[in-house]
Order: C-alpha cells, then structure tokens, then sequence
C-alpha cells in the first residue's frame, strides 16, 4: 500500500529565505505527483504536477523536483514571502489504482515571518 | 476555480438526521471524489465517481453513499449522521487518464450536535 509521508511537519522561517519542502513515497510506481497550497479554512490550491517521466516542474518561485527510483520529491521556494504562509500537500497517483485515486501527505505547516 | 462548486458551504445538522452534499462541475470531468479533511488524519477518501451512474468506495466509506445521476453532479449522503461524522468535506474531479491531476472544490464544513 502507497504510503506519503512529509517532513518537516512545520517550519518557520524569516522573510526572504529559501526553503525546502519534503515529500516520500513508498512505491516508485507512480503516475505522477502532485504538490498543494491549503489556506486556513479553504479548499485546496493544485501548485504542480509532475509527470512520472519529469524530474522537475517550475511555476514562478516554486520548484518541484521528482525522484522516483529513491522515492523523492522537493518543493523549493524561493525568496520567501508573508503571503507563503499556508499548509503544503503533496500526493501521488499509484499506477496500480484504477480509481486513478491520489494518496496523499500529512502536509507541512510553513509560516513565513515579517 | 476550474468549475466545481460544493454546496453548502456550512451546515450544522442533528444526530440521526439524513445529510446531503452536493457537488457540481462545468468540466465534464469523469472522475469525481469525495473526501474528508480531519486533524491528525489528513485527507481521506470516501467515495469516487468513474463515470454517471458508476461509483466505488474509498477507504472510510461505512456511513456514506453516493449518487452520480448526471456527469455535472457528485452527491453525497450522511445517512443518518453522527458526531465522529463533524469534518470538512472536499470533492475533486479529474479529467482522467494518467497524465492528469486533481482539482478541489472550496470545502463544505459539516457539524453534526
């Protein structure tokens, strides 16, 4: 069974860092993976996705990287900002679940300090 | 957002009273999910859609059913609701196919007293 885990479970950094955020996965067959932004109190924000053939996927500041063969994905941010401040997921497609269901992550709290 | 809207937002219902969620989409998405959103338990499927008329159970299924009558709209129904019922709601959609992800509707936050 896929399991999706997320370290750290909750970062605070100052304005202005870089940054990274951690996603694992137990079983490399995958279709793809997808990071989330969630708000307080909202719904969920689809950031990237990234096919099991890419390595990674670039949408303005964020960054996302995929190894499959470890089992691996990162979300880099860039230049921090106040307004970053949201819960992060991550979740992936098995290629085994005909449901076409993802799987998804704990999520990871980031607050981005003034 | 891409053309799902749930519906209610709130809701605050009674223990032992029937509920029903709904979820409408502009896509002509075939697949529709149903998911629950708890503290410590992340985000859980329910029930997923795969076509009109063609619905599966997720993994916290006991409790819920489904409806899917049109491709536009994904029901779902609390039978008769409980307190361990009381989350937040989320459906998606997918347009299908291995290359293609989810897109969420804004939530409906049920309480049940």
């Amino acid at each position: 069974k896929q399991e999706v885990t997320q370290i750290p479970a909750a970062l605070s950094v100052p304005e202005g860092e870089n940054l990274v955020l951690n996603c694992s996965f137990t079983d490399s067959a995958i279709y793809n993976l997808q990071w989330f932004r969630q708000d307080p109190g909202k719904g969920l924000t689809s950031l990237l996705l990234i096919q099991s053939s890419q390595r990674e996927q670039t949408s303005g500041r964020l960054n996302a990287s995929l190894d499959k063969s470890s089992g691996r994905s990162t979300l880099y941010i860039a230049a921090s900002q106040p307004g970053d401040s949201a819960t992060y997921l991550c979740a992936v497609r098995p290629r085994d679940n005909y449901g076409q269901n993802f799987v998804f992550g704990p999520g990871t709290r980031l607050s981005v300090l003034p | 957002d891409a053309g799902i809207t749930q519906s209610p937002r709130h809701k605050v219902t009674e223990t032992g009273t029937p509920v029903t969620l709904r979820c409408h989409q502009t896509e002509n998405h075939r697949y529709m999910y149903w998911y629950r959103q708890d503290p410590g338990h992340g985000l859980r499927l329910i029930h997923y859609s795969y076509g009109v008329k063609d619905t599966d159970k997720g993994e916290v299924s006991d409790g819920y059913s489904v409806s899917r009558s049109k491709t536009e709209d994904f029901l779902l129904t609390l039978e008769s609701a409980t307190s361990s019922q009381t989350s937040v709601y989320f459906c998606a959609i997918a347009q299908g196919g291995r290359d293609y992800g989810y897109t969420f509707g804004s939530g409906t936050r049920l309480t049940v007293v």
